[in-house]
């Protein structure tokens, strides 16, 4: 069974610039949630996929978005970046149905 | 809005100590209860969890009871080890039955345990 693994691990862009990350979830798992994770403070949910429609946003501005594909690998874009854009990127994927989701090593996005 | 408050940190014990890191929920429902751990440079890593009242979830020594007269979920271990040194998180997620993984983090708490 593989993980959830994600791409890049590291990345700077510049204020303005468009990013898009990666995420290919578990084997198995039809549901993808995306997170940002501020430095020092906990994750905080941006969208969850299920078969390739959003499935419940958080409190983040329409310039985050994303897709899931048939594989159920996904992608977070990030528009228009700002310096707060800064985090750690987190993808989780889980079954739509289950209770525990599985968490990639995240990335690393400075936004300078 | 749901939200999840964690005892303010950094803890710091010594090897072999008891640990308790306090996690209170403001939730609608009957939410799952998670603590979830994070080690230095990695992603999350579920530790233990709870899906309804008065359950207890342990794993690795570690143990929380979901508690919704007091709307708590504290973590506790007998016996800390250097290894345990980590950043842990209390997370709820509040979809039932059929859409779970929109989860509510706390704002971790970080232990560091010294031999």
């Amino acid at each position: 069974e593989t993980g959830v693994t994600q791409s890049p691990t590291h990345l700077i862009k510049t204020r303005g610039q468009q990013v898009t990350l990666r995420c290919s979830s578990q084997s198995g798992h039809n549901t993808v949630s995306w997170y940002q994770q501020a430095l020092g403070q906990g994750p905080q949910f941006i969208f969850q996929y299920y078969r390739e429609e959003e499935n419940g946003r958080g409190n983040f501005p329409p310039r985050f978005s994303g897709l899931q594909f048939p594989n159920y690998s996904s992608e977070l874009n990030v528009n228009a970046l700002e310096l707060d854009d800064s985090a750690l990127y987190l993808c989780a994927s889980s079954r739509i149905e289950a209770t525990e989701a599985f968490f990639g090593q995240g990335t690393r996005l400075t936004v300078v | 809005g749901d939200s999840v408050t964690q005892m303010e940190g950094p803890v710091t014990l010594s090897e072999e100590a008891f640990l308790t890191i306090n996690c209170t929920y403001t939730a609608t429902g009957y939410p799952s209860l998670f603590w979830y751990v994070q080690y230095p440079g990695e992603g999350l890593q579920l530790l233990l969890k709870a899906t309804k009242a008065d359950d207890k979830g342990s794993n690795k020594g570690f143990e929380a009871t979901y508690r919704k007269e007091t709307t708590s979920f504290h973590l506790e271990k007998g016996s800390v080890q250097v290894s345990d040194s980590a950043v842990y998180f209390c997370a709820l997620d509040k979809a039932g039955g059929t859409s779970y993984g929109k989860l509510t983090f706390g704002q971790g708490t970080i232990l560091t345990v010294h031999p």
